[in-house]
């Protein structure tokens, strides 16, 4: 079957930084996606790998390896509205995308 | 409208109810996508279409069905609603086929069958 794992809560300090794991095991792979969801609203995107290696985008970094199954999602100077859920999906040998269940990130002051 | 639209916000509907939740997009993407978002799980995929006139079955299906009779809309209609149906629902775009490109997601219908 299909599954995709991720943390379900994790908590970090304003100011500090924070890593999101992200494991998967598809069938076939096109690439991996990473979704912020705030508390009742919908996913926005973040970031999409599909070779190895680290993608930075202002505070937020995506790194994926594909041998491995492995991706994490790097936050930096973290802010209080950084406080969400993180989602990470992959995009199978379908074309579809198969996501995880989410990672609530708190952020405390 | 700017974006993608879902109507309504919320409902609450009795079981045995038809339902058909709505969702326009204005940005001439080709590919829409119907989700259902449930507390611990992982959005998962009821129906999706490529393109205007097709349309193909998600992980989960069953219960559910969608039209694509021109770009901008792509309703998902519950023909006869069950408990097991109360979610939220995500109605989703992208610009290309592929799904390599971001998806756009409307604002969710939140739905309970009692």
């Amino acid at each position: 079957g299909q599954n995709i794992d991720q943390p379900t809560e994790m908590t970090a300090t304003e100011g500090a930084i924070v890593q999101i794991n992200c494991t998967y095991q598809t069938s076939g792979f096109n690439g991996l996606f990473w979704y912020q969801q705030h508390a009742g609203e919908a996913p926005t995107f973040l970031s999409y790998n599909v070779l190895d290696g680290l993608e930075e985008k202002g505070r937020f970094s995506s790194f994926l390896s594909r041998s491995k199954g492995y991706s994490y999602l790097l936050l930096k100077e973290l802010q209080m509205k950084d406080s969400a859920s993180y989602l990470c999906a992959v995009l199978d040998s379908n074309y579809q995308l198969i996501w995880g269940a989410g990672t609530k990130l708190i952020i405390k002051p | 409208i700017a974006g993608i639209t879902q109507a309504p916000t919320s409902q609450i509907l009795a079981a045995g109810r038809r339902m058909t939740l709505r969702c326009t997009q204005d940005m001439r993407h080709n590919a829409m996508y119907w989700y259902r978002q449930d507390l611990g799980l992982g959005l998962r995929l009821i129906h999706y279409s490529n393109t205007a006139g097709t349309t193909g079955k998600g992980e989960v299906p069953d219960g559910y069905s969608v039209s694509r009779a021109n770009t901008d809309d792509f309703p998902l209609t519950l023909a006869s609603a069950v408990p097991s149906q109360t979610s939220v629902y995500f109605c989703a775009s992208s610009p290309g086929l592929a799904g390599t490109d971001e998806q756009y997601f409307g604002p969710g219908t939140r739905l309970t069958v009692t």
